[in-house]
């Protein structure tokens, strides 16, 4: 289940189930967002993207969709595998304004063999 | 390809000695790297933009004296930490600006740890 810890959202599921990690995003100008995996002690590592013209986008076993009306953008794992398990940042910015990402808390995700 | 590397990967130094970690862009140019520092368990949270060429754009309440910016290739910037102290004991992590996939996406480096003492 889905917990909210004293910094970091947590949530647990079992290994090859599917996992929907959840981000609710500030600006309503913002038109490009990231998801990003950090392992323990690593420099976060790039997911996937969408661009606010889409509402949905997939990789490999991952899904990403954006929904701007209520500013949501969640993260979907088909098969979750121990190799997951990390803390998953999203991350928002707004094209032709200013180059920065504003990232949210993340949350931490752990697969149970 | 958008890899992005950091050296060193950890760093233990004495109070008041200054330490430099460098970010490089290894397949692709960067006009643009940004750092970053995170403390254990929160986001990252950006220091300063790192632009080739030109002077260093940083966050409100990071001290441009005390961590020096230096971007003097495409593929290379510099952050010094100035007499460090044991607050600015953290996991300090470059990125560097990409055009693909959907916009412009920053790719990261591994991170570079510092312990102050």
């Amino acid at each position: 289940g889905e917990s909210v810890g004293l910094h970091l959202p947590t949530l647990s599921v079992q290994e090859g189930d599917n996992s929907i990690i959840n981000c609710a995003y500030s600006n309503s100008a913002s038109d490009y967002f990231i998801w990003y995996k950090q392992e323990s002690g690593k420099g976060p590592q790039f997911i996937i993207d969408i661009r606010s013209n889409m509402d949905k986008r997939q990789g490999q076993r991952v899904t990403v969709l954006l929904n701007k009306t209520v500013k949501h953008l969640s993260l979907q794992i088909a098969a979750t595998q121990p190799g997951d398990s990390a803390v998953y940042f999203c991350a928002e910015n707004t094209q032709g304004g200013s180059e920065k990402l504003v990232f949210g808390k993340g949350t931490k995700l752990t697969v149970n063999p | 390809g958008a890899v992005v590397s950091q050296h060193p990967s950890w760093v233990i130094c004495k109070s008041g000695t200054s330490v430099k970690i460098e970010c490089r862009s290894l397949d692709f140019q960067a006009t643009t790297m940004f750092w970053y520092r995170q403390f254990p368990k929160q986001s990252l949270m950006l220091m300063a933009t790192s632009n080739e060429g030109s002077k260093a754009t940083y966050e409100q309440g990071v001290e441009k004296d005390k961590f020096l910016i230096n971007h003097a290739s495409l593929t290379l910037s510099t952050l010094t930490v100035t007499s460090a102290h044991p607050e600015d004991s953290s996991f300090y992590i470059c990125s560097a600006r990409h055009s693909g996939g959907a916009g412009e996406t920053q790719y990261f480096g591994p991170g570079t740890r510092l312990l102050v003492l």
